[in-house]
């Protein structure tokens, strides 16, 4: 039964920290998203790739966020500093094109 | 895409039938219907989609009126676990587009 998997599954840090999350998309899918979800905001999109290459990072506050793919099975997303308005959960899906995405378990993080 | 309606919250007994409504009024031809749940502290969940026809699945059943402004889940026999978050989402099919979650509707089903 294949799963994307995420690490850690949950994180706590202090303000300031770099953060960094794993994603293990599904073997031969080649579309990987990044979302964020909050009470207040929801479900929100953070970034996607196709190939590995970005397509759509918009979504993405530009000077603390990064979002990677060193290889097909692995992409990753960085929060550097941490604030205290990054605390969410952090969801990556992966896809094959133009069909559906399959979630991951997500990270929980915590920036006190 | 096509912004959808959702009742916000919904309960259901345990073993009857649950039917959750979805209105998707400016849905254009090539936008398919997806539908998600998420349950509490897990990753949203794949459930089923379609484009016209009625769609059925292990997990649940799409209905589509005909002129395609909306849609109706149904989980044919509820089940506690069946407690969760339930997303309508249209969409196109172009490589990469992404879902536009909204606030869905919460489920509960009651002993």
């Amino acid at each position: 039964d294949a799963r994307v998997t995420q690490t850690p599954r949950h994180k706590v840090t202090e303000m300031g920290q770099e953060v960094t999350m794993r994603c293990q998309p599904i073997l031969g899918h080649n579309t990987v998203f990044w979302y964020r979800q909050t009470m207040m905001q929801g479900l929100e999109l953070l970034a996607y790739f196709r190939n590995r290459a970005p397509l759509d990072d918009s979504g993405m506050p530009k000077d603390r966020f990064s979002a990677e793919m060193p290889d097909a099975t692995l992409a990753t997303l960085k929060i550097q500093p941490s604030e205290p308005r990054d605390s969410a959960v952090y969801f990556c899906a992966s896809g094959p094109p133009s069909e559906t995405q399959y979630f991951g378990p997500g990270t929980r993080l915590l920036v006190l | 895409d096509a912004k959808t309606t959702q009742p916000p919250s919904m309960d259901c007994a345990e073993g009857r039938a649950a039917n959750l409504p979805c209105n998707h009024s400016t849905i254009s031809g090539n936008e398919y219907v997806y539908w998600y749940r998420q349950i509490h502290s897990q990753g949203p969940q794949y459930i089923i989609h379609g484009l016209k026809n009625n769609e059925t699945n292990e997990m649940a059943s799409l209905i589509i009126t005909e002129d395609r402004k909306s849609s109706t889940l149904i989980l044919p026999h509820a089940t506690l676990r069946d407690t969760a978050v339930y997303y309508c989402i249209v969409r196109t099919l172009s490589t990469g587009n992404q879902f536009y979650f909204g606030t869905g509707t919460s489920l509960t089903v009651i002993p």
